[in-house]
C-alpha cells in the first residue's frame, strides 16, 4: 500500500525544546517537501529536496533543519530558534526529476507549543 | 514570486447545484497547475494535475480550465453533493520545483 506517513499526528512542545518530526514515503519518489499550514493561509513552502544527500531552503526555513540521507526519509527538525512554531506541518513527494511533478501529500503533523 | 488567489474564500451552495471556484495567478510562466481537496484536519488529496501545455483536465464530475495568458483556472464540480463539502486549494507549479499555494475556498453543499 504505497503512500506518504507522518509521524506522530499530535506533538507538544516546551519552550526551548528541539522536536523532530517523521515523514517516510515509499512511492520511489524522488523529491520531498515540507510545508507550513497557518489557519486562513496557504501552505509555506520550508525545505525540499530533488535526491538524497541535498536539500534546498524554502521560503520560511528559519528555525527548521532537514537531513535526506535516505530516499524513502526527510525528517524536519523545529528548533528553538523558531518563535513561533505552533502550525500545522505537511509533508510531500513527487516523482517528477525536472519541473514541478505532481505532489502528494501526508495525513500532517499538528504541533502545539505549550 | 509569484502570487496565488482563490476568490471566494468561502461558498454555500444547495445540493445539486454546480460549483466553480476560482484561482488566478500573478506569473503566467508555470510549468503546470495542481488542485487539492482538504478536509478538516487531513492532509491534501490531489484532485487535478494541468500541465502548462493543457487547457483543461477531467476527472469524473471535476473539469478544471487553465487560462496562462490571463492568469486563470477554474475548478467546477457537476451536480454537488454534502461529501464535496471540504476546502479546495489551487497550486501553481514552477520550473525550479516549488508549489505557490492559494489560501483555498471553504464550500458547504447544503442537503
Amino acid at each position: 500500500d504505497g503512500g506518504i506517513t507522518q509521524s506522530p499526528k499530535y506533538l507538544f512542545r516546551k519552550e526551548g525544546q528541539n522536536v523532530t518530526l517523521s515523514c517516510e514515503q515509499n512511492l520511489n519518489h524522488d523529491a520531498m517537501y515540507w510545508y507550513r499550514q497557518d489557519p486562513g493561509q496557504g501552505l509555506r513552502l520550508i525545505y525540499y529536496s530533488q535526491i538524497v544527500n541535498d536539500f534546498q531552503k524554502g521560503d520560511i526555513a528559519e528555525g527548521y533543519s532537514v537531513s535526506r540521507e535516505k530516499k524513502e526519509s526527510f525528517p524536519l527538525t523545529v528548533t528553538s530558534a523558531q518563535k513561533n512554531p505552533t502550525a500545522f506541518y505537511l509533508c510531500a513527494s513527487s516523482k517528477s526529476h525536472t519541473g514541478g511533478g505532481e505532489q502528494f501529500f501526508g495525513p500532517g503533523t499538528r504541533l502545539t507549543v505549550l | 514570486k509569484q502570487e496565488v488567489t482563490q476568490i471566494p474564500a468561502a461558498l454555500s451552495v444547495p445540493e445539486g447545484e454546480n460549483l466553480v471556484l476560482n484561482c488566478s495567478f500573478t506569473d503566467s510562466a508555470i510549468y503546470n497547475l495542481q488542485w487539492f481537496r482538504q478536509d478538516p484536519g487531513k492532509g491534501l488529496t490531489s484532485l487535478l494535475l494541468i500541465q502548462s501545455s493543457q487547457r483543461e483536465q477531467t476527472s469524473g464530475r471535476l473539469n478544471a480550465s487553465l487560462d496562462k495568458s490571463s492568469g486563470r483556472s477554474t475548478l467546477y464540480i457537476a451536480a454537488s453533493q454534502p461529501g464535496d463539502s471540504a476546502t479546495y486549494l489551487c497550486a501553481v507549479g514552477s520550473n525550479d520545483y516549488k508549489l505557490s499555494f492559494g489560501a483555498g475556498t471553504t464550500v458547504t453543499v447544503r442537503a
